[in-house]
Formats: C-alpha cells, sequence, structure tokens
C-alpha cells in the first residue's frame, strides 16, 4: 500500500525566513510525486511534478526536489501569499493517487 | 487552461434528502474522481472513472453513487443524506493515468 506523510503539520513563519516542507513516501513503482497548493475554500492547484530521484523543479520562490525516499519543497524568502496548504501525492502502479494530509504554512508579514 | 467546474459552492441539506453534485470539465479528459476533505483527514476518495459509464470504489464508497453518462460530467449522488456527510467536497479530473489532477472549486456541503 502506497503511503505519504507531510511534515510539519504547520508552519508558521516571518515573511522572507526560507524553509523547507518535508514528503516522505512509500510506493511500488514511483510514477510522479505530485506538488499542490491549497488555499482556504478552494480546490488544490497543481504546482509540480516530479519523475524520478535528483530532479527538481522550480517556480518563482518555490522548488521541489525528489529522492528515492522523500521530497523537499523548498520555499525561499517567502512572503504572506505564498500562505496556503501544500499537498503531496504520490502516483504508483494504481489509477489512485495516495495524497498526504498537508502542511498549513503560514507566513506573517 | 482545464477547467473543472462544480454545480454549487455551497450546499445545505436536510437529513433523509437525496443530493446531486455535479461535476463539469472541458478538457476531455478520461479521468475524474470525487473526494471528500475533512479536517484533519485530508483527502480521501469516494468514487472514480477512467471513461464514459465506467465506475471505480474509492476508499469510502459507502452512502455515495456516481454517474458519469458522458465523458466530460461526472456526478455524486447522495442517496439519503446524513450529517456526518457534512464536507468540502472536491471534483478531480486527469487527462492520462498518472497525471496531474486539475481540481474543481469545491462544494460545501452541510446536512441538518
Amino acid at each position: 500500500e502506497d503511503q505519504v506523510t507531510q511534515s510539519p503539520e504547520a508552519l508558521r513563519l516571518q515573511e522572507g525566513e526560507s524553509s523547507s516542507l518535508n514528503c516522505s513516501y512509500t510506493v511500488s513503482g514511483l510514477r510522479g510525486l505530485f506538488w499542490y497548493r491549497q488555499d482556504p475554500g478552494k480546490g488544490p492547484e497543481f504546482l509540480f511534478t516530479l519523475y524520478s530521484a535528483g530532479e527538481e523543479k522550480e517556480k518563482e520562490r518555490l522548488k521541489a526536489t525528489l529522492t528515492k525516499k522523500e521530497s523537499f519543497l523548498h520555499i525561499t524568502a517567502p512572503k504572506p501569499e505564498d500562505s496556503a496548504t501544500y499537498l503531496c501525492a504520490v502516483h504508483g502502479g494504481s489509477y489512485i493517487p495516495t495524497f498526504g494530509r498537508g502542511t498549513s504554512l503560514i507566513v506573517h508579514p | 487552461d482545464v477547467k473543472v467546474t462544480q454545480s454549487s459552492r455551497y450546499l445545505v441539506k436536510r437529513t433523509g434528502e437525496k443530493v446531486f453534485l455535479e461535476c463539469v470539465q472541458d478538457m476531455d479528459h478520461e479521468n475524474m474522481f470525487w473526494y471528500r476533505q475533512d479536517p484533519g483527514l485530508g483527502l480521501r476518495l469516494i468514487y472514480f472513472s477512467y471513461d464514459v459509464k465506467m465506475k471505480e470504489k474509492g476508499d469510502i464508497p459507502e452512502g455515495y453513487s456516481v454517474s458519469r453518462e458522458k465523458k466530460e460530467r461526472f456526478s455524486l449522488i447522495l442517496e439519503s443524506a446524513s450529517t456526518n456527510q457534512t464536507s468540502m467536497y472536491l471534483c478531480a479530473s486527469t487527462l492520462l493515468y498518472a497525471t496531474e489532477q486539475f481540481f474543481g472549486p469545491g462544494t460545501r456541503l452541510t446536512v441538518l
């Protein structure tokens, strides 16, 4: 059974204070690891897909990295508008992705 | 841009009512999903469909049914709503197997 654990559950940062969110996973035959951003009361929005260990993707202040056991979402010099819940999901051999419970990020001005 | 729309943003129903939630995607995606999201429990899959008229149970199908008569439309039905079905319901679609999901805005359902 595929499993995804995200940590921490909640993270508070000051504006400009860089940090990382962790997504640890176990999956049989990784087809893709996905990061999503979810604002309160809205549906998740796709950010990145990573396919193999060593791969990195960047978008503005966000950078996602992947190893064989975990993925990190690095947030550099965050701004208050980066406040959201960040979800990680993995796709293994089934039709259904497995989601983590998310990390709630609050960035204070 | 892919657009996934859901029929209502907020819905209030009474216990025992039959409830229909509709989801429409405009990009010819093969796969569609229904999730519910509750605080502390994350996203839980109710049903998914990989083709018209095809459906598969997810992790929590009890009390729900689905219908996919057209490729772009996936409906979730609560046969007899109960208070424990109060939740945020999210629809998603994907073009192919193991690709990114595109989510709708969600329907916040309250059952009184």
